[in-house]
């Protein structure tokens, strides 16, 4: 079975400053894909970024980019230019291909943007 | 501007009581899932649907908890008789196919007394 792991319960970070979340994953799959998701005060979840295992390039979303590591079978997100707004939880997800949709997450990174 | 819709956004309840949370996909979506998560446990799947045909419930304790769609653009989550250890935020969320991004519900929270 597929497991994510967060190894960080809480961080914080300076405004404007940089910050990396980090998560690791167990699977025997090759293709797969991965995800972050953010979960601010309001609970809503939003997609933050997502990556295919099969792609070699990492992903990147304005201020959001991911370091992703197959062989390690590791997945960090980093923010840039932290801002107010980025204060959330951030999971890591992991979704393999035929399981029709279904998300692994991990337990979570609560992050804290200090002004 | 679509998105996931969940009514009630709170619910508090006795416990024995029945409770239903009902959940709007975006139109266009054929796949809804239902979450609950705790502190304890994190974001567990409990059930979802592809369309509107129940893919996979093995999350959800059987003997209290059911899922249905009843049509396209409502999925329901029902708990009879619910108990303390239920409480929890439920999601609900909705996606198109088996790779792309699922939208979530702004979640109910139950609590259980």
């Amino acid at each position: 079975a597929q497991t994510v792991t967060q190894s960080q319960p809480e961080m914080s970070v300076q405004e404007a400053e940089t910050v990396t979340l980090s998560c690791t994953y167990d699977t025997s799959e090759n293709n797969y894909y991965l995800f972050w998701y953010k979960q601010p005060p309001s609970r809503q979840m939003i997609l933050v970024i997502r990556q295919e295992a099969y792609k070699q390039q990492n992903a990147t979303e304005n201020r959001f980019s991911v370091n992703f590591q197959k062989a390690a079978k590791s997945f960090s997100l980093k923010i840039s230019d932290s801002q107010l707004g980025d204060t959330a939880m951030y999971f890591c997800a992991f979704m393999k291909p035929g399981s029709q949709g279904n998300l692994i997450f991990g337990k979570g990174t609560k992050l804290s943007v200090k002004p | 501007d679509a998105r996931v819709t969940q009514t009630p956004r709170h619910k508090v309840t006795e416990m024995g009581q029945e409770v239903t949370m009902r959940c709007q996909p975006i139109l266009g979506h054929n796949t809804v899932f239902w979450y609950r998560q705790t502190m304890m446990q994190g974001l567990e799947l409990l059930a979802y649907f592809r369309n509107r045909a129940p893919l996979d419930d093995s999350g959800m304790p059987k003997d209290r908890f059911s899922a249905e769609m009843p049509d396209a653009t409502l999925a329901t989550l029902k708990i009879q008789p619910s108990e303390p250890r239920d409480s929890a935020v439920y999601f609900c969320a909705s996606g198109w196919g088996q790779y792309n991004e699922q939208f979530f519900g702004p979640g109910t929270r139950l609590t259980v007394l």
